[in-house]
């Protein structure tokens, strides 16, 4: 089955505590994606990659970090947290086409930030 | 970095009813793209839209990709109860998308 996995589904964390979202696809995309979204911001995209080693900052990449060292994983990393990054987050994926930017999301990561 | 003005921020409908929204923006968008997101879920693609003026359906739901690139609406046409969620506008210029703030959507059987 094609699809994007997150992991953890759920993390409660304290300020400043490292931690790495994972994010996996199993459709050969090249480009994936970081979001979080928020009440009534919508969705904000924090980083993207057009494929293994090639990342570019979004709308909001303060206080994160991404790698993409392999094609299907693409973790988000969050060096020293802090409660302003409490948010729901999602990881993306899609082909690399100009006909196509058909985005497909993970089923997201809860995190919440004391 | 810009946000799509949606409107509007929610919805309460009777089933069986035409519903409408729709997004605009002061700048040129190359494509355009619908979501729905039910709750705990991700958000999942409706239509993508990829010409001016283009108008595509998919079941009861029907966009349309506006003329001056700067917009886009949405008709879902005879509402159910599963209609029920938010659905997100976003627009893609360049290699980012950018969305809009959602449309909560609530059918009353």
């Amino acid at each position: 089955e094609a699809q994007v996995t997150q992991n953890p589904r759920y993390l409660i964390t304290v300020t400043g505590k490292k931690l790495t979202v994972t994010c996996s696809q199993n459709m050969n995309h090249e480009y994936m994606s970081w979001y979080r979204q928020d009440p009534g911001l919508g969705l904000r995209q924090i980083y993207y990659s057009m494929n293994v080693e090639v990342t570019d900052k979004g709308d909001v990449p303060e206080g994160y970090k991404v790698s993409r060292k392999e094609k299907r994983n693409f973790p988000l990393i969050l060096e020293s947290p802090s409660p302003n990054q409490t948010s729901l987050y999602f990881c993306a994926s899609s082909k690399l086409a100009s006909s196509s930017y058909e985005q497909y999301f993970g089923p997201g990561t809860r995190l919440t930030v004391t | 970095g810009q946000q799509l003005n949606q409107s509007p921020q929610s919805m309460f409908i009777q089933e069986g009813e035409d519903v409408s929204m729709n997004c605009t923006s002061s700048s040129i968008f190359n494509t355009w793209l619908w979501y729905k997101q039910d709750p705990g879920e991700g958000p999942v693609l409706l239509i993508a839209l990829y010409k001016a003026g283009e108008l595509t359906s998919n079941g009861r739901l029907t966009a349309q990709f506006g003329i001056t690139r700067k917009d886009s609406f949405l008709n879902i046409s005879a509402s159910i109860p599963s209609d029920v969620g938010i659905y997100f506008c976003a627009g893609r210029r360049s290699n980012m998308l950018t969305f809009g703030g959602g449309t909560r959507l609530m059918v009353k059987p």
